[in-house]
């Protein structure tokens, strides 16, 4: 398996701001991902970054608002730009370690947007 | 892409009650997992598993890969059992996973 550890855990924002969530893993993974969960609703993949190029974004989500980096094997950011209320959800982090098929997630970050 | 379809969509059972959730999935999978989401929102791995049955304490899980179905069963529920459970499934060679909307789980003492 591995630790994923997602900072902040929680934070409450201010309408037009940005905030950078930070996924840091505890081992080498061959690829990481960002979802969002909206208030009562299911997970949604945002995109898969990717070490050392630009992330894929999934349709609907794009790269002005959800600046993805990935600077090596263990570690991404993501930003959520300019943010309104409607960005008010939980991010996860997410990994596939090479060693198989499972996807693993990090703790979440619950933002909220006022 | 694949659909993913969980039901029931509520459960409210009594602690100590069973129960059976179930996953359909539209295509071949590659993988399937079930997760809980605790209160805290945080997604804890079930059960990786793409076909056959696998039992872990109370929860074991069945996948017919042939029939594109996934079940969850809960034995002797406990209210720690509450929270939302999501099955997910990944196609292809992209390891996208693509989640149901979730099965809410409430554990009544």
């Amino acid at each position: 398996s591995a630790v994923i550890s997602q900072k902040p855990s929680r934070d409450i924002c201010q309408r037009g701001t940005s905030l950078t969530i930070q996924c840091q893993v505890d081992s080498q993974v061959t690829m990481m991902f960002w979802y969002r969960q909206q208030p009562g609703q299911s997970l949604t993949l945002i995109a898969t970054a990717n070490q050392g190029s630009e992330a894929t974004y999934e349709s609907g989500f794009v790269i002005d608002k959800f600046p993805i980096s990935r600077p090596n094997l263990t570690f991404s950011t993501l930003t959520v730009s300019n943010m309104s209320p409607e960005d008010s959800s939980i991010y996860l982090c997410s990994v596939r370690t090479g060693r198989g098929n499972t996807i693993y997630f990090g703790e979440g970050s619950w933002l909220t947007v006022v | 892409g694949i659909q993913v379809e969980q039901s029931p969509p509520d459960l409210i059972l009594q602690e100590g009650a069973n129960s059976t959730l179930r996953c359909n999935f539209s295509d071949s999978v590659n993988n399937l997992q079930w997760f809980h989401q605790n209160p805290w929102g945080q997604l804890i791995n079930l059960f990786y598993i793409p076909s056959g049955t696998k039992q872990n304490g109370r929860l074991s899980a069945t996948t017919v890969a042939t029939e594109r179905y996934s079940l969850l069963y809960i034995s002797s529920s406990q209210t720690t059992d509450s929270g939302v459970y999501f099955c997910a499934a990944l196609e292809g060679s992209n390891y996208k996973l693509t989640f149901g909307k979730g099965t809410l789980l409430t554990v009544n003492p």
